[in-house]
């Protein structure tokens, strides 16, 4: 039974567009909500994160959105480039120990 | 930089074989990590380390077992390798003395069990 639930499995946008993944969790415990991104043929990469201490953090064009009382996050990609084209997980865990993913998202932004 | 290696990219293993999945990690890392990646399930944890001769079961242990006699290496066994576990293996490491620390990944190991 998987403990975060990430939604849409895929989407396609044009460049310039602004794809927005969304995760929700059941788990009232956690308090760190990590997104990491994957290349084909690499291993995910941390891309950006939370604690449930802010409601908005932003990194570059990532910016996490979190909303604590719905027990929800999502990650909005702004201007999407072609070089944003990868899968992309959700993941949260109490403290950072074991971390509990999402089924991922591929992210598709055509030129 | 941090550099977690794998040591096959991919491996075709048969029905019963016994396969052995190993992990570097050149940053003196305390934590240790296995996971499988499927479409459609995401990363899900087999086993992880949280220090040297340490392991504690994840997620989805049944099936396998994890061996870490040296800091920077931490194995993943098979014991009988079945269909049903053709999958992505990911390894991944942590510092283990603070709190809220990212998990860097090696690039995984494609096993197909025939």
């Amino acid at each position: 039974q998987q403990q975060v639930k990430q939604s849409p499995q895929s989407l396609i946008v044009q460049k310039g567009g602004i794809p927005i993944i969304n995760c929700a969790y059941e788990n009232t415990a956690f308090d760190y909500f990590p997104w990491y991104q994957q290349f084909p043929g690499k291993g995910p990469a941390l891309l950006i994160a939370i604690r449930p201490d802010v409601s908005e953090k932003k990194e570059g064009r990532f910016t996490i959105s979190f909303n604590k009382s719905a027990k929800q996050f999502s990650l909005h990609i702004m201007d999407s480039q072609p070089g944003d084209s990868a899968t992309y997980f959700c993941a949260a865990s109490f403290r950072d120990y074991k971390l509990s993913f999402g089924a991922g998202t591929t992210v598709t932004v055509r030129a | 930089d941090v550099k977690v290696t794998q040591s096959s990219r991919y491996l075709v293993k048969r029905t019963g074989e016994k396969v052995f999945l190993e992990c570097v990690q050149d940053m003196d890392h305390e934590n240790m990590f296995w996971y499988r990646q499927d479409p459609g399930l995401g990363l899900r944890l087999i086993y992880f380390s949280y220090d040297v001769k340490m392991k504690e079961k994840g997620d989805i242990p049944e099936g396998y077992s994890v061996s870490r006699e040296k800091k920077e290496r931490f194995s993943l066994i098979l014991e009988s390798a079945s269909t049903n576990q053709t999958s992505m293996y990911l390894c991944a490491s942590r510092p283990g003395l603070a709190e809220y620390n990212e998990q860097f990944f090696g690039p995984g190991t494609r096993l197909t069990v025939l």
